[in-house]
């Protein structure tokens, strides 16, 4: 099956800083999503992005699918961008196959 | 506003007890999905649903079993819990496979 990895694994910035989290994967992908979960545990949808580029306020998120990456963006940090950020990929199966997350911690 | 929901939030309970986890959406997905997940982890697949009377296992063994008798609803249920099974489980539904995934707040549970 296709496998998925992100980087960095962990990260730690200013407020006010801007930042590029990576997403790769191994085979072609039916979709591809990126996820925001919150200190409480609550997953929250950020982009459906199976390729082409998007944007939603301070965040954005490019997929290349013909060369396996997805990038999220995110400018002007704040406190509450903290969290983990996951990347997962459908699979053939229209399983989704997720990464191990990146952990974004934004300092005042 | 359509959404997905899951009770109870937060569960410390013994060994041995039966427990359930609901999970609702009122999407009207046709899709439903259980997912484990130690803190800060990457999230597991246990159980999904293709719609009523459909259910899978997904690639993580569990102990869990799940049902769908309505589309709006797949309670999931631990018939012995053990310390094990401490973990966080949330609960998922989409309109087709291949479609965008949304979550519940999920449920953390503990077994002492």
């Amino acid at each position: 099956g296709i496998q998925v990895e992100q980087s960095p694994p962990d990260l730690i910035l200013q407020e006010g800083a801007n930042s590029t989290l990576r997403c790769n994967f191994s085979d072609s992908v039916n979709n591809l999503q990126w996820f925001h979960q919150n200190p409480w545990g609550q997953l929250i949808n950020l982009f459906y992005i199976p390729s082409g580029t998007k944007q939603n306020g301070r965040l954005s998120a490019t997929t290349v699918a013909t060369e396996r990456y997805s990038l999220l963006y995110i400018s002007s940090s704040q406190t509450t961008d903290s969290g983990v950020y996951f990347c997962a990929a459908t699979d053939s199966n229209y399983q989704l196959i997720w990464g191990a997350g990146t952990k974004l911690i934004i300092k005042p | 506003e359509a959404d997905i929901y899951q009770t109870p939030r937060y569960l410390v309970i013994g060994t041995g007890k039966k427990i359930t986890l609901e999970c609702s959406q009122t999407m009207g997905h046709d899709k439903m999905y259980w997912y484990q997940q130690d803190p800060g982890m990457e999230l597991h697949l246990i159980h999904y649903s293709y719609g009523v009377n459909s259910t899978e296992k997904g690639d993580l063994s569990s102990e869990s079993t799940v049902s769908r008798i309505r589309t709006e609803h797949f309670p999931l249920t631990l018939e012995s819990a053990r310390p094990s099974h401490t973990s966080q489980y949330l609960c998922a539904s989409s309109e087709y496979s291949y479609n965008e995934q949304f979550f519940g707040p999920g449920t953390r549970l503990t077994v002492l």
